[in-house]
């Protein structure tokens, strides 16, 4: 069965803070992706990883950064949290095969930044 | 204009009502079309995949018209259980990688 995880389900930092968010698949994606959601906006792509050590920055890749070391596992960074970081964060992976291009995804992770 | 668009709704109907959503995408290039649902405070998963023939999954009916670039979904007999978000998906890159999605439809089905 597909599992994708996420470190935590809900967070809450202060303006400033450092913010790790990690993400690991257990079905040998190459592909692996961070997304926002916000009320109104839908899912907007962050930032995304074909390969191990490989990104490609997404629609809304400012004020983020990322890290791919191994391939299960992908990292999303806030530098220094802001408020209108504030949001539903959600991570997917999916393979590259032509046939396969369906995303799955974690459970997301609500962060609140205050 | 967006990439891909959708009423947000939310479209109420009564338990057994048969409900019809529709999508409009902007990338004529666009290969595979895809419905995911998502529950309050959930994430998205996947629905159904949208072929060019149209194909369906027991209630649910995906059709995809590529000459005016619009993808729907016929859900009948509607339960209580259908009530979500319905996001349509579409890819957005050559390498088939990549995917855009609407911003989706809410449904709420009422006794």
């Amino acid at each position: 069965d597909v599992k994708v995880t996420q470190s935590s389900r809900y967070l809450v930092k202060r303006t400033g803070e450092k913010v790790f968010l990690e993400c690991v698949q257990d079905m040998d994606h190459e592909n692996m992706f961070w997304y926002r959601q916000d009320p109104g906006l839908g899912l907007r792509l962050i930032y995304f990883s074909y390969d191990v050590k490989m990104k490609e920055k997404g629609d809304i890749p400012e004020g983020y950064s990322v890290s791919r070391e191994k391939k299960e596992r992908f990292s999303l960074i806030l530098e220094s949290a802001s408020t209108n970081q504030t949001s539903m964060y959600l991570c997917a992976s999916s393979s590259r095969d032509r046939g396969r291009e369906t995303q799955y995804f974690g459970p997301g992770t609500r962060l609140l930044v205050l | 204009r967006k990439e891909v668009e959708q009423d947000p709704g939310p479209f109420n109907v009564p338990e057994g009502a048969t409900v019809a959503f529709n999508c409009t995408y902007s990338n004529s290039a666009s290969q595979s079309f895809f419905w995911y649902r998502q529950d309050c405070r959930k994430e998205p998963k996947l629905l159904m995949s949208v072929y060019s023939s149209g194909n369906e999954d027991g209630r649910f009916t995906a059709q995809l018209n590529r000459a005016s670039q619009y993808i729907s979904l016929l859900i009948r007999d509607s339960k209580l259980s259908d009530s979500a978000t319905y996001l349509c998906v579409v890819n957005s890159d050559n390498a088939g990688n990549m995917l855009t999605f609407g911003g989706g439809t809410r449904l709420m089905v009422k006794p």
